[in-house]
Order: C-alpha cells, then structure tokens, then sequence
C-alpha cells in the first residue's frame, strides 16, 4: 500500500460525458502528479501540483483539467470525453518538489492503484 | 521533447535465468529511477540513481546509472515467478523536472 488512495477505481461512461478522478496524496506529501497510462504505451505525464499551485504540465490537452485543493487532495477532470481516452489514470505524490528537494527523495513518487477509465 | 528508449519491450524467460533491460535518451538526465507495475496495481518503485556511473542493488536487483547520463540498465539475477510484470525506467532532468517514462519491459517467467 502506497498510501496514495484513487477513486474510483473503474468508471465506464459515453463519449462526450465528463468524469472528475480523485486522489489523496499520502499523509503529508505536498505534490500530486497525473499519468495517464494506455494500452502498450508508457506513462505520459499530465500535469503536477504543488501545495495547491500548478507547477508543470505535460501532455495534457485542453479537455482536462486539474486541482489541488487546500486539503491537498486533488481532482483530474475529464470532459467531452472521446474512444482514446480510455485509460488507466495513475495518481502519485511526493513530498518535496523534484527541483527543491536534495538527496534521496528527488524524484521518488509513490503511485496509487489508478483509475480505470473506459469511454463508450 | 525528451524522450527514453526501452528495451527490449518484452522477455520471456525461464525460472532462474537472469535478466537485463535497458533505457537509453538523447538527453542527459540528473536521477534514474526504475520501477515495476504487477497487474491492477500502480507502478512502485524499485531502484533509485543519484549518481554517474551509480551502482546499487536491491537484492537480486542491480541497476546502473550510465557515465555518459544517457542510459541506465537494471538486471535481475536467478528470477522467480513472482518477478512477473512490466518494469519502467524513469529519468528526470530537464528545464521541467518531471519523470519522463519508459514505455516497459514486459517480462514473463516461465516455471
């Protein structure tokens, strides 16, 4: 057990609908990432949050957005959804900033189970 | 952008045999780390490379961190089973500071 917890874990839905995936980082990791994982494909980053302030982007388009709420916890949202979005959507966290952080941790993430999304 | 070469993108080996994988990039990265992602469960980390030319193990794993900082490798030695699923190299570096993923090795072992 990461300590990083998704929901939901499936979600199957239509074409044009518009889903919102929740994450919790661990206790007391202040960045959350979002990867999204397809069929036969790596990783892609999506998008970073630092204490509640986005810090980089990746390959995001423009139908998704996120958060990262006071709470730390944070919301991928996912609208006008299409056939290639389904994926697997992986949250993970940290707890200092790749960039800022010496020593051990630079770079560690620590992922949860994922969301399983299927679009229809 | 930047971008990791895996290989091979999958194995098929025998109980007890070894195992190497590799990750190659154009560009230079500061960190490589290497994770393994069993079915239903989200990658976890294995082995982390701070260094140039880093040589750590984790048990039967050994992962190195090239000199040139365009490559890293992971080997498993005597595999088991439980060895099974696909293992990702990740790198960080760059003007963003993000982990940049393998596409995997999906390896199998055959008792």
């Amino acid at each position: 057990d990461s300590g990083v917890t998704q929901t939901p874990k499936h979600l199957i839905t239509a074409t044009g609908q518009r889903v919102t995936l929740r994450c919790s980082p661990r206790s007391g990791d202040l960045s959350v990432y979002w990867y999204q994982q397809s069929l036969d494909q790596g990783l892609q980053f999506l998008i970073q949050y630092y204490n509640g302030e986005e810090r980089a982007k990746g390959n995001i388009l423009e139908r998704f957005s996120a958060q990262q709420f006071p709470d730390l916890h944070s919301e991928l949202n996912l609208s006008s959804l299409e056939l290639g979005d389904s994926a697997l959507y992986f949250c993970a966290s940290s707890h200092p900033p790749p960039l800022l952080a010496g020593g051990g941790l630079v770079g560690e993430l620590f992922f949860g189970e994922g969301s399983r999304l299927t679009v229809l | 952008g930047q971008q990791l070469n895996q290989s091979p993108q999958s194995m098929f080996i025998q109980e007890g045999e070894d195992v190497s994988m590799n990750c190659t990039s154009s560009s230079i990265f500061n960190t490589w780390l290497w994770y393994k992602q069993e079915p239903g469960e989200g990658p976890v980390l294995l082995i982390a490379l701070y260094k140039a030319g880093e040589l750590t193990s984790n048990g039967r794993l050994t992962a190195q961190f090239g000199i040139t900082r365009k490559d890293s490798f992971l080997n498993i030695s005597a595999s088991i089973p439980s060895d099974v699923g696909i293992y990702f190299c990740a790198g960080l570096g760059g003007s963003q500071g993000n982990l940049i993923f393998g596409k995997g090795t999906k390896l199998s072992v055959k008792p």
